[in-house]
């Protein structure tokens, strides 16, 4: 079945440890996110990237960086920079950039 | 500025009753609208999705929402809630630029279901 998976589901950090996050998509889409979740805040985007080799900042793209080398991967790495980074991680793609959003289970990262 | 208003953060309804939740938006022309509803601790599913044409669109899971010009608004319901429908719903719509990507979400409604 095609769809987004996103690894882990769960990740413990301690403070000052970078953490890369997984997204992996076989949908065949372009465009793919990285949004992050918090009680209360609804969806934030930290980061898009429309196609391969190219990606934008969201709203709170500090402390957060992403690569785009293949179509199927967009990986998203948690700094230690990021001063509040235990929140509920989300992927997304889709077909175009207006269009309809897939999107994983979420991965939920906490820092001891 | 484009946005998404969801008035209602938590809402409980018995078992078996009626549910609308609201969406409002701010756009300058027809947009697309979205409905997407998560369980705890899951992502997001897509319930309905309005394009243009028929103002009142079905989904899945019995849910139905109606786009209405007027009042720029596309509610969510459902004649019948179960409890199995005890979720987070979350109203979108295109971005049209900005750095949002391409759909602005609202806050959200929680939605508690009573037996």
């Amino acid at each position: 079945d095609g769809g987004i998976t996103q690894s882990p589901k769960y990740l413990f950090r301690k403070e000052g440890q970078n953490v890369t996050l997984s997204c992996e998509q076989n949908l065949n889409h372009d465009a793919m996110y990285w949004y992050r979740q918090d009680p209360g805040q609804g969806l934030r985007l930290i980061y898009y990237s429309q196609i391969v080799n190219d990606f934008q900042k969201g709203d709170i793209a500090e402390g957060y960086s992403v690569s785009r080398e293949k179509k199927e991967s967009f990986p998203l790495t948690v700094t230690s920079a990021q001063k509040n980074p235990t929140a509920f991680y989300l992927c997304a793609s889709s077909i175009e950039i207006t269009g309809e959003l897939f999107f994983g289970e979420g991965s939920r990262l906490t820092v001891l | 500025a484009q946005s998404v208003t969801q008035p209602d953060i938590h809402i409980t309804v018995s078992e078996g009753a009626s549910l609308e939740l609201r969406c409002n938006y701010s756009y300058g022309a027809t947009p697309y609208l979205f409905w997407y509803v998560q369980s705890p601790g899951q992502g997001l599913q897509l319930l309905l999705k309005y394009f243009s044409g028929d103002t009142l669109v079905q989904g899945i899971k019995g849910f139905e929402a109606e786009f209405k010009r007027s009042q720029s608004s596309f509610n969510l319901r459902k004649p019948s809630v179960h409890w199995s429908d005890a979720a987070e719903y979350f109203c979108a719509a295109p971005n049209y630029g900005g750095s949002q990507g391409n759909l602005i979400f609202g806050k959200g409604t929680k939605l508690s279901v009573k037996p």
